[in-house]
């Protein structure tokens, strides 16, 4: 059973670049999408983008010019950098899988990232 | 910004049938299977539907899921205070080229 379990920064100041890390522990980098997703505090799931082993993306559009997703096979981490943050960047992060019939499972625990100067 | 449309909330008594919906368009639910996740507050979001109306292993009978043109529902029969949660649909958008959700449902159990 593929579990993910992810870390990074919690606080950051505006202007400063997000960088948080997901590791896949149990399962094989191939076949799937890893990707982000993020959910601000009482709202809903914003998704962020995901990448496969080959290195083919997909992302957001209105993320994409300060979005970096990247993948470490030989460490088995899918890792995200979010550039310039802003307050509307404050949210709860989440590393996922994406399996060939667009499933998002499983997830991982969330980390708040906060930015506030 | 979310692209699918869900009702706020939904409420039942126990024993009660609760169905949400998700109202999207031809580049999303009209052309793409719908997923549903269930969020029970304070923990990540976890697989409720698949493919318009798959149960994942583990998940009760009591939910299923369907699709039809450019909207899908949600159903949970027989109602439980477990089943107090935040409920996500899901789909891909060919138009978007991205991944999107619905506004999401917050179901209570009076």
């Amino acid at each position: 059973q593929v579990q993910l379990q992810q870390w990074g920064a919690g606080l950051l100041k505006p202007s400063e670049t997000l960088s948080l890390t997901c590791g896949v522990y149990g399962g094989s980098f191939s076949g799937y999408y890893w990707g982000w997703i993020r959910q601000p505090p009482g709202k809903g799931l914003e998704w962020i983008g995901e990448m496969d082993h080959a290195g083919n993306t997909k992302y957001n559009a209105s993320l994409k010019s300060r979005v970096t997703i990247s993948i470490n096979t030989s460490k088995n981490q899918v890792s995200l950098k979010l550039s310039s943050v802003s307050a509307a960047d404050t949210a709860v992060y989440y590393c996922t899988r994406v399996t060939p019939f667009e499933v998002i499972h499983p997830w991982g625990q969330g980390t708040l990232v906060t930015v506030s100067s | 910004q979310s692209v699918l449309t869900q009702p706020p909330s939904a409420s039942g008594t126990p024993g009660q049938k609760v169905t949400i919906s998700c109202s999207g368009s031809s580049s999303n639910i009209g052309s793409n299977t719908v997923n549903w996740y269930q969020q029970v507050p304070g923990t990540a979001p976890k697989l409720l539907m698949y493919t318009n109306n798959q149960r994942p292993s583990g998940v009760p009978d009591r939910f299923s899921g369907s699709k039809s043109g450019t909207s899908a529902s949600l159903a949970i029969s027989g109602l439980q205070s477990e089943d107090e949660a935040d409920y996500y649909c899901a789909a891909w958008d060919d138009s978007l080229n991205g991944r999107v959700f619905g506004t999401g449902t917050k179901v209570t159990v009076l």
